[in-house]
């Protein structure tokens, strides 16, 4: 089975400008959830899609937007662009959406985004 | 809020030696996860634990859940470069987001 996978890999944006990024989850899973990763703030989350609905919200502005298809791809979206934006973003995916068991991720290689 | 300590944030250790990471809460959780992330790569989950008291074991990783779920623990024993990453815990609380840890970083040198 295919793994999680994310596009671009790699980012480079200037500030002000607006940046989509996509992630295609495991065949047959319906929760997606992304994340930034910054070595100063760790793992953060962004938020979680099921079946086409966001459930949750981390605390990011609302700059940072989502949302999920039928097919339960999923893209994020980051507009005005700041320097401290720059960051892994991580996608991952699950069989069950979180407050349903154990909530395993699986996660995708990262789009490494750079704000200059 | 559910807050996750991990400790040590920063291991370097030489190659055939045993280490342990901390993962400390205050909240108790329903399960307990733990993922290793290799430079450049998503963290790769590496075990569930969901019973108090619980020890698994993956090859030479042990892993233990405190008795009242608000704990765990990670021990490397006799350790390879190939052990080398981030070492991230996350805990589930029912009904709430998926936290995770700062991360251990771990450092195996041959």
């Amino acid at each position: 089975k295919a793994g999680v996978t994310q596009t671009p890999r790699y980012l480079i944006k200037t500030r002000g400008q607006q940046v989509t990024l996509s992630c295609s989850p495991i065949s047959g899973h319906r929760s997606v959830s992304w994340y930034q990763q910054t070595p100063g703030q760790g793992l953060q989350f962004l938020f979680e899609y099921f079946s086409e609905t966001q459930r949750n919200k981390g605390n990011f502005p609302g700059r940072f937007s989502g949302r999920q298809f039928s097919n339960s791809r999923s893209e994020m979206n980051v507009s005005t662009l700041e320097l401290g934006d720059s960051a892994l973003y991580l996608c991952a995916s699950s069989l069950v959406a979180q407050g349903r068991g154990s909530y395993e991720q699986y996660f995708g290689p990262g789009t490494r985004l750079t704000v200059t | 809020t559910q807050l996750l300590e991990q400790s040590p944030q920063f291991l370097s250790i030489q190659e055939g030696e045993n280490l342990t990471v901390y993962c400390n809460s205050s909240s108790v959780f329903s399960s307990l996860q733990w993922y290793r992330q290799e430079p450049g790569e998503g963290p790769v989950l590496l075990v569930t634990v969901v019973t108090g008291g619980e020890v698994k074991k993956l090859k030479r990783l042990t892993f233990q859940f405190g008795d009242a779920r608000k704990d765990s623990s990670l021990h490397i024993t006799a350790a390879q470069p190939g052990d080398t990453g981030l070492y991230l815990c996350a805990g589930v609380a029912a009904g709430n987001k998926l936290t995770f840890g700062g991360g251990t970083r771990v450092l195996v040198k041959p």
